[in-house]
Parts: C-alpha cells; structure tokens; sequence
C-alpha cells in the first residue's frame, strides 16, 4: 500500500500522560500536513513541513504540541500532559508540492481519547 | 477557525436522485477543493477547481465556482447508497509554500437505497 499511514490507528490515554503519533507520507511528497478534526466539525489545519523543516504552525497548536519530521521522511506529533480537550481526530497529509495544485492525500487518522 | 460554510448540513435522498451541496466561503482563494469523509476515517479528495475556473467535470461529479460570490457547488449525479458520507468544501490561499486547507463544518449526506 503506498497511501499515508498512520500509527496507532487509536489511542486511549489519561489525563496527563503523554502521547506520540507517527505519520509515514507517501514516499515521493516533500510536503507533510497535521490536522486535527473534533466531531461534527471539519479537520483544522496545525503544522506543516516542507521537506525536515517546520514551516507553519497553528495557534491551534499549544506549547504542549510538538511535530517533528526528521530527513524528511515520517513525521511525529507528541502531545504533553494530555488534557480532556485535546480529545479528536488527528490527521496527517502529504503532497508533491506542484505549484498551484497542491492535492493532499490523507491517512486514516488518529483517534486519541483523553480519559 | 473554519472558513467555508456547506448547505445544507444534512441531505437525504433516494438512490438514483441527484445531490447538490453548496458551499460558501470568506477571502480570497488560490483554489477550492471538496472532500469526502467515511464515518470515522481519513479524507478522500474528490476534485479541486482553480480560482480562475467556473466548472470542472469529473466522472459523476460536477463543481462550479463562483468568486464574486465566494460559493461554490457540488453535484453527484445518479446518486448510490454507497455516496453515503461527509462531505467537505475546503479553501487554499498559499502563503508562501504553504497549501494548507481550511475546510467547513461538513454536510452530511445520505443515499437511500
């Protein structure tokens, strides 16, 4: 399968422990987007990286977020001392970058419930 | 925050029917892009049209453009059970490299067979 995986596919944690997402982006996409999607809303844009480097981050994304995505390739989403909030859908994208078409291919997701 | 808003939020329709969703939006865009979403997982990109578009056809789907109004449409046609899903309008403006998506709240659409 050559789509965007992710792992675990859902995460059950207490309030206050730490959790950590991976996201594998299609092998040739230089880009690599983070979303988070709560119920019955549409995701929300959190980070992005273009290539290893950290471009764009959300003021969705509180100092207890941080994403990394060393040589480029995967990328990790790590979320401190977990709160009930932060409960939802956490989704990664990836691109090729063309100019002025930039489709993003989606993974399935990771559904994190904060206890 | 969320820039488009879909209509309507919720659709049910006979197996066979067309469907058409509407979507508004607030700024300026580079291009637009629908999505669907099964109950639960990860998005399925359905088309994108460019700002400099009207109207782009594929398969049994057609989306129309319209920037002076700042809406835009999606029509599957011959509808089947298995359309049955969430579907989302999303914006681009790129900011310098940056092509992130801002999508709406989503509208809800049911096939009946």
């Amino acid at each position: 399968d050559t789509g965007v995986s992710q792992d675990p596919r859902h995460k059950i944690t207490k309030r206050g422990q730490n959790v950590t997402f991976r996201c594998d982006p299609i092998s040739e996409h230089n880009r690599l987007y983070w979303y988070r999607q709560t119920l019955g809303q549409g995701p929300e844009f959190l980070t992005y990286f273009q290539n290893e480097a950290q471009l764009e981050k959300s003021r969705l994304l509180s100092d207890r977020f941080s994403a990394e995505r060393p040589k480029g390739s995967f990328s990790t989403l790590e979320i401190q001392r977990t709160e009930q909030g932060d409960s939802a859908m956490y989704l990664c994208a990836s691109s090729f970058g063309l100019a002025g078409v930039d489709t993003q291919y989606f993974g399935p997701g990771t559904r994190l419930t904060v206890l | 925050s969320q820039q488009g808003e879909e209509d309507p939020q919720a659709l049910s329709i006979q197996e066979g029917e067309n469907a058409t969703m509407n979507c508004s939006y607030k700024t300026s865009i580079n291009n637009l892009q629908w999505y669907r979403q099964n109950s639960g997982r990860g998005l399925v990109h359905l088309i994108l049209i460019r700002s400099n578009e009207r109207e782009k056809h594929s398969g049994r789907l057609r989306v129309t453009l319209d920037t002076s109004k700042k809406s835009s449409s999606l029509l599957i046609t011959a509808s089947r059970a298995a359309d049955t899903a969430s579907y989302f309008c999303a914006t681009v403006l790129f900011t310098g490299a940056n092509s992130k998506l801002t999508f709406g709240k989503g509208i809800t659409l049911s096939v009946r067979p």
